[in-house]
């Protein structure tokens, strides 16, 4: 069965740094591309960045500079590194299976609450 | 990049059919191919019902169809069923960006 399965979220204050990971089953993360896509609470969503499967990334402007995408092969894992985070950046943060240019695996999401 | 323009919410009847209308510009849904919507129930992931404006991913019922003309794409459900209660979500490729979402449409089934 093709799943996602995020982690990594938690509370963290202001100016923070939080990994979150995404471990996929049934499908080769490397051999795909994966975005990130986040929700913040009651609003709508966001795409927040894409790993091509040649390793191109691009990202959001809200989030350029401070978050960095990466993937590991022999984890088949995603991941998404946050830093120097805000309080907009509260949200679920959901990894997704990008097929240019929709997203057709979604996993359950990651709550990332900042908070001063 | 601003979102896409979409319905905050529409209502209708069991049975009959709701289109939701999701408009952008000449930079997205207008210049591509690349509309896709997602349907998302309360506290849950959101699902892919529509790729590449009109098509179908397998498993998805045929009671949802979208379409576009020019800068508007649309998404119909017809026969709508209690199950279709929902929020509604429309993304298109854009030239500066892989994505841009719309707002979301909140579909009450009276």
């Amino acid at each position: 069965e093709v799943q996602l399965v995020e982690t990594g979220g938690g509370l963290i204050q202001p100016g923070g740094s939080l990994r979150l990971s995404c471990a996929a089953s049934g499908f080769t993360v490397s051999s795909n591309h994966m975005s990130w896509v986040r929700q913040a609470p009651g609003k709508g969503l966001e795409w927040v960045s894409v790993i091509y499967s040649d390793r191109r990334t691009y990202y959001a402007d809200s989030v350029k500079g401070r978050f960095s995408i990466s993937r590991d092969y022999s984890m088949n894992t995603l991941f998404l590194q946050m830093k120097s985070l805000r309080a907009d950046d509260t949200a679920v943060y959901y990894c997704a299976r990008d097929l240019l240019y929709f997203m057709d695996v979604w996993g359950q999401g990651t709550t990332v609450s900042v908070f001063s | 990049q601003s979102a896409l323009t979409q319905p905050a919410s529409v209502s209708e009847s069991p049975g009959q059919s709701v289109t939701i209308s999701c408009t952008g510009t000449s930079n997205d849904v207008g210049d591509y191919s690349y509309v896709s919507w997602y349907q998302q129930h309360p506290g849950k992931a959101p699902k892919l019902l529509i790729y590449d404006v009109n098509n179908r991913p397998s498993g998805v019922s045929n009671r949802f169809s979208g379409s576009k003309s020019g800068n508007t794409a649309s998404l119909t459900i017809s026969g709508l069923q209690a199950e279709d209660e929902s929020t509604y979500y429309c993304s298109s490729y854009t030239s500066s960006s892989p994505y841009v979402f719309g707002a979301g449409t909140k579909v009450t089934v009276l």
